[in-house]
């Protein structure tokens, strides 16, 4: 059965720090990564995406996040975080050409002003 | 992209009592999904509701605990049966964003949630 770890449950940092956030996965096949976000009171919403090709890859508000295939890892990571980033992130695995999503419990970010 | 909405938003219920959640998509897809999230932990998918057929239950979730109907390609409900204290939590239903195609990324759109509390 595929599974998801995130390390961090909590992460508290000030405005312009540098953020990474550490993902996990379990999964004996081809995968499609994910990290979705969820900002206070909002919808959960997708950040970015890896399912194949260059494993650094780019998504929404300067955010990125590298695939290394051979640590089963894919950390979210992004060089000067703002006080609208607060949310809570969460990192989802799927096999190749399935719809059904394993995601990690989740990193609740806070950033200080 | 999908605009999903929910109802209801969140609820109150009483133990062994039940609740309909319906999830309403603005443009027709293929499959509908109904995740759950308990206090504390991850999503976890409950089951993918097809239209005109039954739907497909994921591991530790049976179809008299959570009733699914599919009647169009634009709504589905999830009912939460004979309700009890672990079963309160957010319940999402999600959608992928190939709409009528399936996506071969698989990406999904997910609705603001249905926050469910029993006592």
């Amino acid at each position: 059965a595929q599974s998801v770890s995130q390390h961090n449950h909590h992460v508290i940092l000030s405005e312009a720090a540098s953020l990474e956030l550490g993902c996990n996965y379990s999964y004996g096949g081809t995968v499609n990564l994910f990290w979705y976000v969820q900002y206070p009171g909002q919808h959960l919403q997708l950040l970015l995406k890896y399912f194949s090709g260059d494993p650094l890859v780019k998504g929404i508000k300067g955010f990125e996040a590298e695939f290394i295939k051979s640590k089963f890892s894919f950390n979210l990571r992004k060089p000067s975080v703002q006080w609208s980033d607060t949310a809570e992130y969460f990192c989802a695995v799927t096999g190749a050409g399935s719809y059904q999503l394993t995601f990690g419990k989740g990193t609740k970010l806070s950033v200080i002003p | 992209s999908a605009v999903i909405s929910q109802k209801p938003s969140r609820d109150i219920c009483q133990r062994g009592t039940s609740l309909t959640i319906q999830c309403q998509v603005d443009s027709q897809v293929t499959m509908m999904f109904w995740y759950r999230q308990q206090p504390g932990q991850s999503l976890t998918l409950i089951a993918t509701a097809n239209q005109g057929s039954e739907a497909t239950y994921e591991s530790g979730f049976v179809i008299d605990k959570f009733p699914i109907s599919r009647p169009n390609l634009t709504f589905s409900t999830l009912t939460v049966s004979n309700m009890s204290p672990e079963d309160s939590s957010i319940y999402l239903c999600s959608v992928p964003t190939g709409g009528m195609g399936l996506s071969s990324h698989n990406e999904q759109f997910f609705g603001p949630g249905t926050r469910l509390t029993v006592l």
